[in-house]
């Protein structure tokens, strides 16, 4: 699986949007970009994925450049629950769940 | 969305004994079920990949028997840590996928301190 770049540590106000980058120059024609999120001591969280297209769900949307060399995700109006450690992962579906969890951004949403 | 659930969330125990984690996936069938494990302000780490009906492949560096997996139904998979010491310490996560493509779903965590 091709490996992610994202930045350690990230601010956003609460009510602002949210938008988390993720660099992954390696990536592959069938590998797909998921992201999860991790708040305190819990499990981590699907939040979305994609192929080439941008993809928005009830939760946030996901915009992949068209060289797929990276992408954003966008938590449109972000709040303190929003707050968690997002991983941004590259993965061929097959392989979904077998991939490397990098380090991620932790977010801190602030009010 | 699909549930995962993990029994018990915390777990504490002496050294030298054996601990057992359940995985259960509640509302679906899980053909494909993961195991990571997380120390404190790291990532997760995954321990082994676990397929209903069939061994366990574990990753490089987990010691297959000391961390015992077992995936005897389609919604159960059980993570047996044998003889844990303190280093054995961490949070257990497991997750599942339904089907090849699948997206996977995570459980909470199982919080094993070994004393």
């Amino acid at each position: 699986d091709a490996k992610t770049t994202q930045p350690p540590s990230m601010d956003c106000a609460e009510g602002r949007a949210a938008n988390l980058p993720c660099n992954h120059s390696t990536i592959s024609g069938n590998e797909y970009v998921y992201w999860y999120r991790q708040i305190h001591s819990q499990g981590p969280q699907y939040i979305i994925h994609g192929l080439k297209n941008n993809e928005t769900n009830e939760m946030a949307s996901l915009i992949i450049t068209e060289d797929r060399k990276s992408s954003t995700l966008i938590l449109p109006h972000a709040t303190l629950r929003d707050t968690a450690v997002y991983y941004c992962i590259v993965s061929r579906n097959t392989n979904a769940g077998k991939s490397t969890f990098g380090d991620g951004t932790t977010l801190t949403v602030k009010p | 969305g699909a549930v995962v659930s993990q029994h018990p969330s915390w777990v504490i125990c002496k050294s030298g004994t054996s601990v057992k984690i359940e995985c259960r996936s509640l509302d679906f069938q899980a053909t494909t079920m993961f195991w990571y494990r997380q120390f404190p302000k790291q990532s997760l780490m995954l321990m082994a990949t676990s397929n209903e009906g069939s061994k366990a492949t574990y990753e490089q560096g987990v010691e297959k028997d000391k961390f015992l997996i077992n995936h005897a139904s389609l919604t159960l998979s059980t993570l047996t840590v044998t003889s844990a010491h303190p280093e054995d310490s961490s949070f257990y996560i497991c997750s599942a996928r339904g089907g090849v493509g699948d997206w996977p779903y995570f459980g909470p965590g199982t919080r094993l301190l070994v004393l």
